[in-house]
């Protein structure tokens, strides 16, 4: 089983800055099958990128992903509002798929 | 567009089963592209990949090592529908349930909240 882990915990920004989130996967994740969730509360999570780098339809180009083999990054470019919310990786390489244990974006 | 509507009871006794469905609108449980997942979320577990269906000329599933012994994921193509049994459940597997199609999971239904209690 491929383990995620994902850093930091918890990153706190203001709206405008830059967030930078990590996953680290535990072995090479197969084809670059790495996608990327945002989760609000009470809410399902919501596909932003897959295959590391796709933006999904209708994701914001705010949104990039890039990374390859075992370290991955998403990076919110300048944050908005809606973008404060928990933030999952997930590998789809090989079974089972798993996910990280997420990163918390707050407002500073 | 594509949704998923699910459905099922939100508490279940311990020992019994836990059983979910998940309607398809606006694509096909029997594609040859497609694939359907049941997923669950829980603070102790986060999120947690429990199985898939998917037709390719015949069906198929697999699930994960956690739950592969009391787990069934069928398929209804009559009523475009995916079910989730989980057989013999403890409070450990009490979460939110999500159906979710596809391997990058591109479309989730709304959740069910299910508490394991007698």
């Amino acid at each position: 089983e491929i383990v995620l882990t994902q850093s930091p915990g918890t990153l706190s920004l203001s709206p405008g800055e830059r967030a930078t989130l990590s996953c680290r996967a535990s072995q090479s994740v197969s084809s670059s099958y790495l996608a990327w969730y945002q989760q609000k509360p009470g809410q399902a999570p919501r596909l932003l990128i897959y295959g590391v780098s796709s933006r999904a339809t209708g994701i914001p180009d705010r949104f990039s992903g890039s990374g390859s083999g075992t370290d991955f990054t998403l990076t919110i470019s300048r944050l908005e509002p809606e973008d404060f919310a928990v933030y999952y990786c997930q590998q789809y390489g090989g079974l089972p798929f798993t996910f990280g244990p997420g990163t918390k974006v707050d407002i500073k | 567009q594509v949704q998923l509507q699910q459905s099922g009871p939100g508490l279940v006794k311990p020992s019994q089963t836990l059983s979910l469905t998940c309607a398809i609108s606006g694509d096909s449980v029997s594609s040859n592209s497609g694939a359907w997942n049941w997923i669950r979320q829980s603070p102790s577990r986060g999120l947690e990949w429990l199985g898939r269906t998917y037709y390719r000329s015949k069906w198929y599933s697999d699930y994960a090592v956690s739950v592969k012994s009391r787990i069934i994921i069928n398929s209804d193509t009559s009523k475009n529908q995916v079910s989730l049994q989980l057989n013999s459940v403890t409070p450990e597997d009490t979460a939110v349930y999500y159906c979710a199609r596809g391997w990058g999971f591109d479309i989730w239904g709304q959740g069910t909240m299910v508490t394991v209690s007698s």
